[in-house]
């Protein structure tokens, strides 16, 4: 079964913390990739990091930063120095090997208060 | 500038009419996709298309329509079937292959009257 389970449903953190959101994966294909994307208010997601089974270094892209451990299926997401610009919704994101297919979190919600 | 276009923003159905959500990409993708998103869970698929005149149903094609007549074009037909079309409806392209990224539209909020 291919399933990603974001036990988080919202947090709210102040402008300047940190913040990990967490993406726990279920799969038995042994190729497969893993997403995040955020959704602002208006609606549309957008995409911020893709990550292939064979690749667990993590990455580091300006404030934000991925690790990516199979060991726990997980694949989490941490915002540093949080701003307001990043309060939206968050989805975690799991690709099939076959078929095009992907399977989404349920998105943790993050509000950074000012 | 490349993209995906989705119309209309918000669209109301009446009982026991059939509605259509237009999308449109100009990106040259192959592979296009129609989800469901509801509160709290996430975004369900309702059908994707590989290729222009073939389309395979999602986890929740009940009462819905889908056609792929362009390589462009992917429209879904909200039908009278459909007892709880109340959501917000998201289309998404990606070039064909493993592991492709998404690339969405911003959305049709839709609402039954």
């Amino acid at each position: 079964a291919q399933k990603v389970t974001q036990a988080q449903t919202e947090i709210s953190v102040v402008e300047k913390e940190d913040v990990t959101l967490d993406c726990v994966y279920e799969t038995r294909d042994t190729t497969y990739y893993l997403f995040w994307y955020k959704q602002p208010p208006s609606g549309e997601l957008v995409f911020l990091i893709r990550r292939n089974s064979f690749d667990e270094q993590n990455e580091i892209s300006g404030r934000y930063s991925w690790n990516f451990q199979k060991s726990t299926s997980s694949f989490n997401f941490t915002i540093t120095a949080s701003q307001v610009v990043d309060s939206a919704v968050y989805f975690c994101a799991l690709g099939a090997n076959t078929g095009n297919q992907f399977y989404f979190g349920t998105g943790t919600s993050l509000t950074v208060i000012p | 500038d490349g993209g995906i276009t989705q119309s209309p923003k918000y669209l109301f159905r009446k009982e026991g009419q059939n509605v259509t959500l237009s999308c449109e990409q100009n990106l040259n993708h192959d592979a296009m996709y129609w989800y469901r998103q509801d509160p709290g869970q996430g975004l369900r698929l309702i059908y994707y298309s590989q290729i222009v005149n073939d389309f395979q149903k999602g986890d929740i094609a009940e009462g819905y329509s889908v056609s792929r007549e362009k390589k462009e074009s992917f429209p879904l037909t909200v039908t009278s079937a459909q007892k709880n079309p109340t959501a917000f409806y998201l289309c998404a392209s990606s070039e064909r292959g493993q592991g492709e990224k998404l690339f969405f539209g911003s959305g049709t909020q839709l609402s039954v009257l």
